[in-house]
């Protein structure tokens, strides 16, 4: 069962554009939704983070929007650059019994940045 | 810090063979997660550890697959023995568990570079 569900798989976006990725939840126990950015060859890297408790997060060019009501949250990037190209995964989680956040990523976003 | 350190960064093997994939977590991070990248199928959690002891390791595909955490400076992935679908690119994650979550402290996972397993 497949619980973040993200889209769209690919996205071509000019520089200076903003580009924008969805992803919606089921499970109503998630407390923790991150953003990983991953480059080519490199492992996933944390982006941006929120809380079901606050509904928008910016940091800098990066922006989250959380709709708790409508289980979906999203990454916009203002301005976006050729260096932004690369695969994000959106992901959520709840702290586990035994004490730890198990991450369940969505099947991620190749996001291409042409000048 | 190093960060995660992961090794070897890549492996050919043949089918068959045993492969057994090592991580170092960042020092103070008492959970481990190993991750497995595939097109297909994105990123998969095969197993997660805290305190070095193995909470939940239903994402491990079958019985080929092992994984041990001995101490808390050191993780294997173990896959005996091994076949061309198991190739993929495989992760290991630290992070801080409860006690320093409930703190305050952020829970960020921070990824190794990764091992690129191909199987023939």
């Amino acid at each position: 069962q497949q619980q973040v569900k993200q889209s769209p798989q690919s996205l071509i976006v000019q520089k200076g554009g903003i580009s924008i990725i969805n992803c919606a939840y089921e499970n109503t126990a998630f407390d923790y939704f991150p953003w990983y950015q991953q480059f080519p060859g490199k492992g996933p890297a944390l982006l941006i983070a929120i809380r079901p408790d606050v509904s928008e997060k910016k940091e800098g060019r990066f922006t989250i929007s959380f709709n708790k009501s409508a289980k979906q949250f999203s990454l916009h990037i203002m301005d976006s650059q050729p260096g932004d190209s690369a695969t994000y995964f959106c992901a959520a989680s709840s702290l586990g019994w035994a004490g730890s956040y198990q991450l369940t990523f969505g099947k991620g976003t190749k996001l291409s940045v042409i000048p | 810090d190093a960060g995660v350190i992961q090794s070897p960064r890549h492996e050919v093997t043949e089918m068959g063979q045993e492969v057994t994939l090592r991580c170092k977590p960042i020092s103070g991070h008492n959970s481990l997660f190993w991750y497995r990248q595939t097109m297909m199928r994105g990123l998969e959690l095969l197993i997660y550890f805290n305190n070095n002891v193995p909470i939940d390791d239903s994402g491990m595909p079958e019985d080929r697959f092992s994984a041990k955490m001995p101490n808390a400076s050191f993780s294997t992935l173990k896959i005996q023995p091994s076949e061309p679908r198991d190739s993929a690119v495989y992760f290991c994650a630290s992070s801080l568990a409860w006690a320093e979550l409930l703190a305050g402290a952020g829970n960020e996972q921070f990824f190794g570079p990764g091992t690129r397993l191909t199987v023939l």
